[in-house]
């Protein structure tokens, strides 16, 4: 079966600080992949999505960037975290034709 | 611009009754509707689905309404059960838009015992 992975769990960074997320999944291959955000009281907002290695689109302007360097590996990552980047961070994984699962996703708190 | 709604930001019911949670969505052209259910602290779990060219699906206690003339969905749960308390995200998606999810804000249920 298919395992979507998160790590970490929690996070606090202080702001200008850089910031690494990683993704994993196993049980498939090629899959579509995503990262969301949600923040306080927020719905859940898509920053990225990737259908293949190397292969990025981002949906929202901001300070965050992805990559994926491996099929089953999707990375969020900042250079300097803004106060406005903390949130609940999820990836997550599709399984045809519209059905995505999620990870258990990464507090991160901007002190 | 918010293309999909959930209007109400918590229900309440009591245990063994229905729970009914709605969304209404503004863009014409999503033709996949899901709803999602998170726990505090954990990712969204997949619940149920429906097609736009079904206006009924069934799985179990959860039940998926599409009136697609009015825009608007609902997911109803009977019986609802304590276990069921969490916030349910309603996501509505348009073909050949690279199978990407637009979400509600969420509502959030409460199931009193």
């Amino acid at each position: 079966s298919q395992t979507i992975h998160q790590w970490p769990a929690t996070l606090v960074q202080p702001v200008g600080s850089p910031l690494s997320l990683e993704c994993t999944v196993e049980g498939t291959s090629n899959p579509n992949l995503y990262w969301y955000r949600q923040a306080a009281g927020r719905g859940l907002q898509l920053l990225f999505y990737s259908v293949g290695i190397g292969q990025i689109s981002s949906e929202v302007p901001q300070n965050l960037s992805a990559s994926r360097p491996q099929d089953r590996q999707f990375i969020l990552s900042s250079k300097k975290l803004l106060l406005s980047d903390s949130g609940f961070y999820l990836c997550a994984w599709e399984e045809g034709p519209y059905e995505q699962y999620f990870g258990p996703g990464t507090r991160l708190t901007v002190t | 611009d918010q293309q999909v709604k959930q209007n109400s930001p918590s229900l309440s019911v009591q245990e063994g009754r229905i729970s009914i949670l709605n969304c209404d969505y503004t863009n014409s052209m999503f033709d996949y509707f899901l709803w999602y259910k998170k726990y505090p602290a954990e990712g969204p779990t997949f619940l149920i689905s429906i097609s736009s060219i079904k206006d009924k699906n069934e799985d179990g206690r959860f039940t998926v309404f599409l009136n697609k003339s009015a825009k608007h969905l609902s997911l109803h749960i009977v019986p609802s059960q304590p276990g069921d308390s969490a916030v349910y995200f309603c996501a509505a998606t348009e073909r050949g838009y690279g199978n990407k999810l637009v979400f509600g804000a969420g509502t959030i249920l409460r199931v009193k015992s």
